[in-house]
């Protein structure tokens, strides 16, 4: 059984569009997270959300919409996407905001705005 | 400024070698996390330090906290081509925050 698991993997699109990427987690837990790592490989969090509530908002565009419709899902939707949001994203969850640091990441998902 | 520096950025070693991987800080944490990512693949967590000084074991991997926990290492004893991937420390805020550092990636080749 995947603990966090995130859909689509990889994600080819135009600049321009809007997208969605999805994820669940099976660990009863209560916060989950977006993760964005760039090409040098560097991660850096984006949103936190916990039983539901956004918690965490890094300074991330305003395109940007995270979603949770309760504690298991978090989605993050994409408005008018630039090249520069080319990237790997990877959803991850833990107990609470205070076990952040023993967070259990998806696989993440490589999207590649062309 | 990142808060977590890590060093070297990149390590290519032959298979039965020793290797050693820094993240040093000038902040003082209460604890701090060992990932491994491998390629393809969302990273996972290997070990969390908590006491100054402590010394945690993992097969072949010894983590150690810094005594003023600002620093750690990462020791791998007769590397293996299974221990290649990207090794990151992070830490993490009671609010949720995870920061990491910007990793070490490892080769081993047999």
């Amino acid at each position: 059984d995947t603990a966090v698991s995130q859909t689509p993997k990889y994600l080819v699109t135009q600049m321009g569009n809007d997208k969605s990427i999805k994820c669940e987690q099976n660990l009863g837990h209560d916060t989950m997270y977006w993760y964005k790592q760039d090409s040098k490989k560097f991660l850096k969090i984006m949103f936190s959300y916990n039983n539901k509530e956004l918690i965490i908002n890094e300074t991330v565009p305003n395109r940007f919409s995270p979603k949770s419709p309760d504690k298991a899902h978090l989605n993050l939707h994409i408005n008018s996407l630039e090249l520069g949001d080319s990237a790997v994203y990877f959803c991850a969850s833990s107990l609470t905001p205070e076990f952040a640091g023993e967070a259990f990441f998806g696989q993440g998902t490589r999207l590649t705005v062309v | 400024t990142q808060l977590l520096e890590q060093s070297p950025q990149f390590l290519s070693i032959q298979e039965g070698e020793n290797l050693t991987v820094y993240c040093n800080s000038s902040s003082v944490f209460s604890s701090l996390q060992w990932y491994r990512q491998e390629p393809g693949e969302g990273p996972v967590l290997l070990v969390t330090v908590v006491t100054g000084g402590e010394v945690k074991k993992l097969k072949r991997l010894t983590f150690q906290f810094g005594d003023a926990r600002k620093d750690s290492s990462l020791h791998i004893t007769a590397a293996q081509p299974g221990d290649t991937g990207l090794y990151l420390c992070a830490t993490g805020d009671s609010w949720g925050k995870l920061q990491f550092g910007a990793g070490t990636q490892v080769v081993v080749t047999p």
